[in-house]
């Protein structure tokens, strides 16, 4: 089956530093990859729709300056939050899709900002 | 409105029992597809089932199927001979013609096998 890979699992770092998170999908080229936040007990959040070679469409009240995305290539895609803050703690979490094929995930990661 | 609802925050079901747990839509689209996706405690998303709008028969995958009524826009989950492993938060999940593939999903469902 289609295998998504989101790096890192996790990360804990201080407030204002920016950390960048990678999904890449192993097996196939995906044409649009998708990021989610997602709160404790609560259901997803799409943040952003991105397709390859072309600037990212934001969700409503989602910040672009603040979660930049890139979308280089078929396979990898990056979110970077910028100058974190303690709000931005969340669960952030990545998946890719070609064709009518559903969307397959990565595996989340938890990001925690002291 | 609320385009995807399921409105069993829990569940529960002794282990190798059936379970059912609901999700009913909101479109006005006539192409649309209805998704189940499994989330662990670790936190991954697991595609579980598919179910297109057009497809007249309802979607199977192993001990999961998807009883699909287009007319009351409801598309609940079947899980047959529930195991411990299916502990989990399960999400459904609906793709709408000419959304760019975008998927909007419902609150979850905590289903808890019990021995």
């Amino acid at each position: 089956g289609a295998v998504v890979s989101q790096h890192p699992s996790r990360v804990i770092c201080k407030s204002g530093t920016s950390v960048k998170i990678e999904c890449r999908s192993l097996d196939f080229q995906a044409t649009t990859m998708f990021w989610y936040r997602q709160f404790p007990k609560q259901s997803l959040m799409l943040m952003a729709t991105s397709n390859e070679g072309s600037k990212a469409t934001y969700e409503q009240g989602v910040e672009k300056d603040k979660f930049l995305i890139n979308h280089a290539s078929l396979t990898l895609s990056t979110l970077t939050v910028t100058s974190a803050h303690p709000e931005d703690s969340s669960f952030y979490i990545c998946s890719a899709r070609t064709g009518w094929q559903p969307q397959h995930f990565g595996d989340g990661t938890r990001l925690s900002i002291l | 409105a609320q385009k995807i609802t399921q409105t069993q925050p829990g569940m529960f079901v002794q282990e190798k029992e059936a379970v059912t747990l609901d999700c009913t839509y909101d479109t006005s689209d006539q192409s649309y597809g209805l998704f189940w996706y499994k989330q662990p405690s670790s936190g991954e998303m697991i595609f579980l089932i598919y179910q297109g709008s057009y497809d007249e028969q309802n979607a199977t995958e192993g001990r999961y199927s998807l009883n699909f009524q287009k007319a009351r826009k409801s598309a609940n989950l079947v899980i047959s001979a529930s195991q411990l492993g299916d502990s989990a938060m399960y999400f459904c999940a609906m793709r709408e013609g000419g959304s760019n593939y975008k998927l909007t999903f419902g609150k979850g469902t905590l289903l808890t096998v019990n021995p």
